[in-house]
């Protein structure tokens, strides 16, 4: 089975810093990566993703990730953050010829204006 | 929007009763998944369904049944509701360009 690690479990900032999370999954094989917003008292919302081709996928409001094989990774990236960009941030990994989809434990975001 | 709605969206019952959460979808995707939501867990499989009575389990199904009699419905039923089953259920479908999976507005379930 596949599993993902996310590293970071609270994060603060302040608007305009950069923001980098950390995603890290286990599985050998081919996979498909996601992530995921959550907005407080919301549902979860895809933000990106990625299937094959360019490791570095744009995704919606500003969001980037970048796939790394070798290391295992796809780490989320926003250059210059917003106090609406405070939410839980999920990442999720899907073997590409398995029916299952692995989400990390999530990391909140906050955003001080 | 994935077209799917989640009934209860809230729910208070009390231990040892059964509960059922209905997952309802109006774009005839084959796959369907219930997942529930806990801090410091994040979501966590319980049960998915590959078509019309096709069901298989996922990581945290003890205490969980489903049930799928049509493409459109989804159900999950506690079958004797436990203070550990106080959780976010959210219901998915797995969206038919590429593996992508799109979910519900969750239900909020809370066993006292």
């Amino acid at each position: 089975a596949q599993s993902v690690s996310q590293h970071n479990h609270h994060v603060i900032l302040s608007e305009a810093a950069s923001l980098e999370l950390g995603c890290n999954y286990s599985y050998g094989g081919t996979v498909n990566l996601f992530w995921y917003v959550q907005y407080p008292g919301q549902h979860l919302q895809l933000l990106l993703k990625y299937f094959s081709g360019d490791p570095l996928v744009k995704g919606i409001k500003g969001f980037e990730a970048e796939f790394i094989k070798s290391k295992f990774s796809f780490n989320l990236r926003k250059p210059s953050v917003q106090w609406s960009d405070t939410a839980e941030y999920f990442c999720a990994v899907n073997a590409n010829t398995g029916n299952q989809f692995y989400f990390g434990t999530g990391t909140s975001l906050t955003v001080i204006p | 929007d994935a077209g799917i709605t989640q009934s209860p969206r809230h729910k208070v019952t009390e231990t040892g009763t059964p509960v059922t959460l209905r997952c309802h979808q109006t774009e005839n995707h084959r796959y369907m998944y219930w997942y529930r939501q806990d801090p410091g867990h994040g979501l966590r499989l319980i049960h998915y369904s590959y078509g019309v009575k096709d069901t298989d389990k996922g990581e945290v199904s003890d205490g969980y049944s489903v049930s799928r009699s049509k493409t459109e419905d989804f159900l999950l039923t506690l079958e004797s509701a436990t203070s550990s089953q106080t959780s976010v259920y959210f219901c998915a479908i797995r969206g038919t360009q590429g593996n992508t999976i799109y979910f519900g507005e969750g239900s909020w379930l809370t066993v006292v």
